[in-house]
């Protein structure tokens, strides 16, 4: 079956810890992105990756990292330095990052803060 | 700077009833606009696309419509049924820089369909 996976569905950090969300598509996707779910706001683009071995900054980048070292995997770190990181995360892809492809999305990983 | 606006917030009906759901932007400057569903604790699933050229799409009971000059689309839903109960979400693919675009979503409409 093609699709987006996402790990774990659910993770829980202490303060001062840095997490890794696991994203993993077998779509062929080139595009890749990452978007932060918040109660009462829409989502929000964290970081995004048009081609293997490269990735941009999006609205909300600061206390994040991402890699994206095989087409089909596209990790996100939070860091310590991300302050109020209790969100549900969502991570999607697409054929191509312009023009007007459609993006489509993983399950989520809901990540709390102890 | 885009904004995308999703009226009403929430809805309640009566299954079989035939409804209509809002998104509006401020920006025409558009690519595309996607609907998203989405249940509670889960990803979203694309229903619908339409590209900045075009009117209409249609997918089953669903229908919507994409009115550029305007600021507007709608998602029709024909006959509710319960199983459509779930949040709807509007987003607007607009250019980020570069061959890059992103969407800019709206907050939902959570609807309710009563049996």
């Amino acid at each position: 079956d093609g699709g987006i996976t996402q790990s774990p569905k659910y993770l829980f950090r202490k303060e001062g810890q840095n997490v890794t969300l696991s994203c993993e598509q077998n779509l062929n996707h080139d595009a890749m992105y990452w978007y932060r779910q918040d109660p009462g706001q829409g989502l929000r683009l964290i970081y995004y990756s048009q081609i293997v071995n490269d990735f941009q900054k999006g609205d909300i980048a600061e206390g994040y990292s991402v890699s994206r070292e095989k087409k089909e995997s596209f990790p996100l770190t939070v860091t310590s330095a991300q302050k109020n990181p209790t969100a549900f995360y969502l991570c999607a892809s697409s054929f191509g990052g312009g023009g007007s492809g459609e993006q489509f999305f993983g399950p989520g990983t809901r990540l709390t803060v102890l | 700077k885009q904004e995308v606006t999703q009226i009403p917030a929430a809805l309640s009906v009566p299954e079989g009833e035939n409804l209509v759901l809002n998104c509006s932007f401020t920006d025409s400057a558009i690519y595309n606009l996607q609907w998203f569903r989405q249940d509670p604790g889960k990803g979203l699933t694309s229903l619908l696309l339409i590209q900045s050229s075009q009117r209409e799409q249609t997918s089953g009971r669903l229908n919507a419509s994409l009115d550029k000059s305007s600021g507007r689309s709608t998602l029709y839903i024909a006959a509710s049924q319960p199983g459509d109960s779930a949040t709807y979400l509007c987003a607007a693919s607009m250019n980020y820089g570069g061959a890059t675009n992103k969407l800019i979503f709206g907050t939902g409409t959570l609807l309710a369909v009563q049996p």
